[in-house]
């Protein structure tokens, strides 16, 4: 059971919008900077929001991120064939005093 | 470039310890937290713990202290994750990550698998 709670999976359509939440509590996503990371299959996680909306170096604009309260969304739009992995979320928990991610959520693209 | 490095895989028996290594570089190996994400075979990602490779402090998981043991060699800039009293639910591939600011992971291992069967 994670701490942070995603909906197992998600579709949608090449060029279509689909959003991600993710949803936790006071002690974490409500006090501190939430974080995606997408895992495309066999692969590592890789970085893709950081600081509840900000992107790294290299990736699209097609990707954001943002939160309100306890929870926070990744938005994806024009999805395309590529965006099809899984995504996590992830933030500091201060009552744990450690990181707590999201079961993940797996991205079909259709 | 930055590079995390981990060792390979490992086959362990049930009651063994395992040791998992990160060689870090392409940057400053003292000025940056070195955190470590376990994930089991199709289930999510799991945080273990970070060590402070300037201080050697360390900080774990509550589910895995008094089994788990990170520590560095900051004279060939690596760490190493020790795990003890493995049992099945131990088999998962072994990541370590480096930390930015506000606990953000910026760059990953490839990840070690680690086996543990009898």
């Amino acid at each position: 059971q994670s701490v942070l709670t995603q909906a197992p999976s998600a579709s949608g359509t090449p060029g279509q919008r689909v959003t991600i939440s993710c949803s936790g509590s006071s002690s974490n996503i409500g006090n501190n900077k939430v974080h995606w990371y997408q895992q495309l299959p066999g692969t590592a996680p890789k970085l893709l929001i950081y600081s509840n909306n900000r992107r790294p170096s290299g990736v699209p604009d097609r990707f954001s991120g943002s939160k309100s309260g306890t929870s926070a969304s990744l938005a994806i739009s024009g999805l395309q064939s590529e965006d099809e992995a899984d995504y996590y979320c992830a933030a500091w928990d201060d009552s744990l005093s450690g990181v707590v991610f999201g079961g993940g959520t797996k991205l079909t693209v259709l | 470039q930055v590079q995390l490095v981990q060792s390979g895989a490992e086959v362990k028996k049930p009651g063994a310890s395992v040791k998992v290594s990160c060689k870090a570089s392409g940057y400053t190996f003292n000025a940056y937290y070195i955190h470590w994400v376990r994930q089991a075979p199709g289930q999510g990602l799991e945080w273990m713990g970070w060590i402070n490779p300037n201080s050697g402090d360390t900080n774990y998981a509550q589910k895995f202290q008094g089994r788990v043991t990170v520590t560095r060699d900051t004279s060939i800039n690596t760490d190493y994750l020790e795990l003890s009293r493995l049992t099945s639910d131990d088999t998962a591939v072994y990541y370590c990550a480096r930390e930015q600011t506000d606990y953000y992971f910026d760059y990953w291992g490839q990840g070690a698998l680690v086996t543990v069967s009898s």
